[in-house]
């Protein structure tokens, strides 16, 4: 079964400043989708930036990047010129390609803080 | 990008009786998975809503304390059946749209007394 790891509960970055949040994963897949969820106080889960496997190029979504290293099993977040609203549990996600196993599984979170 | 209504959004509710929460999907979406999380926790799935058949359900979670249903493509709903306090914790709903994205429900928040 795949397994997800977050190994920082918690995290503090200065606003304005570059921050990463760390995932690793565990799987015998070669096809697969990861993804990195933000959720705050509301419990909204939103999507941040989402990963294809088979692609070589780390994904961008404005100010959040990912560094994709699929033979580490790795899947860190970058978050640039943290703001504010970035302070949120953020959880790294993994789904598997296959039809037969749709559900997500995901990482315990990281709690990130944005100091003003 | 789906939106997916939930409610209630938080109850108040005794021991031993069930609860119904409810999901709605602006459009229409495969696949809707329930999950529930505890305080400060991670998502952990209860089980995979299936269009016109029987849910699917993870180990640990069984169909008669949590029955689902799943009469079409954009709705769905999770009953919390004879709650006891273990219940007390978030419930959250999410939808498959395209692209394998996973959509979700604001949550609700469920506290048994």
């Amino acid at each position: 079964a795949q397994t997800v790891t977050q190994s920082q509960p918690e995290m503090s970055v200065q606003e304005a400043e570059t921050v990463t949040l760390s995932c690793t994963y565990d799987t015998s897949e070669s096809d697969y989708y990861l993804f990195w969820y933000k959720q705050p106080p509301s419990r909204q889960m939103i999507l941040v930036i989402r990963q294809e496997a088979y692609k070589q190029q780390n994904a961008t979504e404005n100010r959040f990047s990912v560094n994709f290293q699929k033979a580490a099993k790795s899947f860190s977040l970058k978050i640039s010129d943290s703001q504010l609203g970035d302070a949120a549990m953020y959880f790294c996600a993994y789904r598997s390609y296959s039809d037969n196993n749709n559900d997500m599984r995901f990482g315990a979170g990281t709690r990130l803080t944005v100091k003003p | 990008s789906a939106v997916i209504s939930q409610k209630p959004s938080r109850d108040i509710c005794q021991r031993g009786t069930s609860l119904t929460i409810q999901c709605q999907v602006d459009s229409q979406v495969t696949m809707m998975f329930w999950y529930r999380q505890q305080p400060g926790q991670s998502l952990t799935l209860i089980a995979t809503a299936n269009q016109g058949s029987e849910a699917t359900y993870e180990s640990g979670f069984v169909i008669d304390k949590f029955p689902i249903s799943r009469p079409n493509l954009t709705f769905s709903t999770l009953t919390v059946s004879n709650m006891s306090p273990e219940d007390s914790s978030i419930y959250l709903c999410s939808g498959q749209g395209y692209n394998e994205k996973l959509f979700f429900g604001s949550g609700t928040q469920l506290s048994v007394l």
